[in-house]
Order: structure tokens, then C-alpha cells, then sequence
């Protein structure tokens, strides 16, 4: 079964900007979860997804936003690009979230803001 | 809100040497636990899940525990090799009436170096 797919894998930015990331889960995952890694803060959740709906969101200004298509694919936004957002942006699947569950996680998207 | 500490920061064995990794948290309302590697510039491997009602987990040279009451989970790895160097995270997940969904908290880890 192939993993947790993330596109693109790198990605230049210039401030004022935005970019958007997609992430692929496992076949046959419903929930993705997006997190953010950084050297400072270390890795802090965004948002997670399942059936198309954000069910949980963490602590993150409104640039970021995402979303999840009836294919389970996910897609994360960041407008207006600050240099603060250079970044690991790493997704996970899982089936349903429960939590009982591993999470699987991609190989991220390292997003630079210049 | 859960705060996670990872002790050491960073450690460094010779191989073969037998190693554990310390990881607290504040709030034991929790679900499970979860340990991950993380080789530089990659994405998370999961090692182990351990459910909050379990004592122990195992997967060949790993073995985790935990402890709920406390607020601790240990990682206890055997005949380290240097395969194994890479940083080591674990995150509990809370219960929060049900909106928990996805949200992992994570300490900042604890870097391994076995050297040869």
C-alpha cells in the first residue's frame, strides 16, 4: 500500500504571497491532519479533515485554511506569506481518527519565505 | 492545555549500548501515546502506540511504557545501532470531548547519535 504523499516537496516563496500544499493519505483514510515544523516551536497541529469537514483546528491565524475533497486528498492554503512561515508542512492519515489510531505521517513540504 | 518535556535534549552512545528516552506530560486525561523517529529533513516513521490502558509496548529492539498517573512514557531501546540515530518524538493524544480528532501534541524531541 503505497504511503502518505505530499506535494510539492519544496517551494520558494516571496512574502505577500500564498501557496498551496496537497497531501494524498493511504488509500482508504478518511482523516487528514496538517502540522507545522519548525525549529523555534517544533511541531504544532493545524487542522484536521475527515468526510470533507475540518473537525478540529488548532492555533493558527486565518491565512491558513484548508480543505478536503471526496477523494479524502487534502489541500492547505497560506495567504499573504510571512518569513515566520518557513516551515516543515507535514500531513497525516489515518482511517477515522479515532483515537485508538496511528497516524501515518508524509514526507512533508519545506516551504522558504523570502 | 498539554505540555509535553522530552529528556535529554540530546544524547549520544556508543553502539551496542542499551538507552532510555524520557517523555512527561501535564495533563493524564490522555488517549494514547505515540512515539515517532525522525531522520533530518523527513517525515515521521511511528515506532509505537500505546493505549491508555496499557502498560507497555513492544516491537523488536523497542519497548515503551507508560505511565498515566504520572504523566511519563519511557522509550527503552536495546543494542542501539547506528541505524537508530535520528530525533525521537512522542505525543499523547487528550481527551477533549471529542475534539481531539487529529491532534497530536509533541514534546520537542530528543535527538539520538549511536556512533560506531
Amino acid at each position: 500500500k503505497a504511503g502518505v504523499t505530499q506535494t510539492p516537496r519544496y517551494l520558494i516563496k516571496t512574502r505577500g504571497q500564498q501557496v498551496t500544499l496537497s497531501c494524498s493519505p493511504i488509500s482508504g483514510h478518511r482523516s487528514v491532519s496538517w502540522y507545522q515544523q519548525t525549529p523555534g516551536q517544533g511541531l504544532q497541529f493545524l487542522f484536521e479533515y475527515f468526510s470533507e469537514t475540518q473537525r478540529n483546528k488548532g492555533n493558527f491565524p486565518g491565512r491558513f485554511s484548508g480543505r478536503q475533497f471526496s477523494n479524502s486528498r487534502s489541500e492547505m492554503n497560506v495567504s499573504t506569506l510571512e518569513l515566520g512561515d518557513s516551515a516543515l508542512y507535514l500531513c497525516a492519515s489515518s482511517l477515522l481518527s479515532g483515537v485508538q489510531e496511528t497516524q501515518y505521517f508524509g514526507p512533508g513540504t519545506r516551504l522558504l519565505v523570502l | 492545555k498539554q505540555e509535553v518535556t522530552q529528556i535529554p535534549a540530546a544524547l549520544s552512545v556508543p553502539e551496542g549500548e542499551n538507552l532510555v528516552l524520557n517523555c512527561s506530560f501535564t495533563d493524564s486525561a490522555i488517549y494514547n501515546l505515540q512515539w515517532f523517529r525522525q531522520d533530518p529533513g523527513k517525515g515521521l516513521t511511528s515506532l509505537l502506540l500505546i493505549q491508555s490502558s496499557q502498560r507497555e509496548q513492544t516491537s523488536g529492539r523497542l519497548n515503551a511504557s507508560l505511565d498515566k498517573s504520572s504523566g511519563r512514557s519511557t522509550l527503552y531501546i536495546a543494542a542501539s545501532q547506528p541505524g537508530d540515530s535520528a530525533t525521537y518524538l512522542c505525543a499523547p493524544v487528550n481527551h477533549a470531548g471529542g475534539t481531539s480528532y487529529g491532534k497530536l501534541t509533541f514534546g520537542q524531541g530528543t535527538i539520538l547519535t549511536v556512533h560506531p
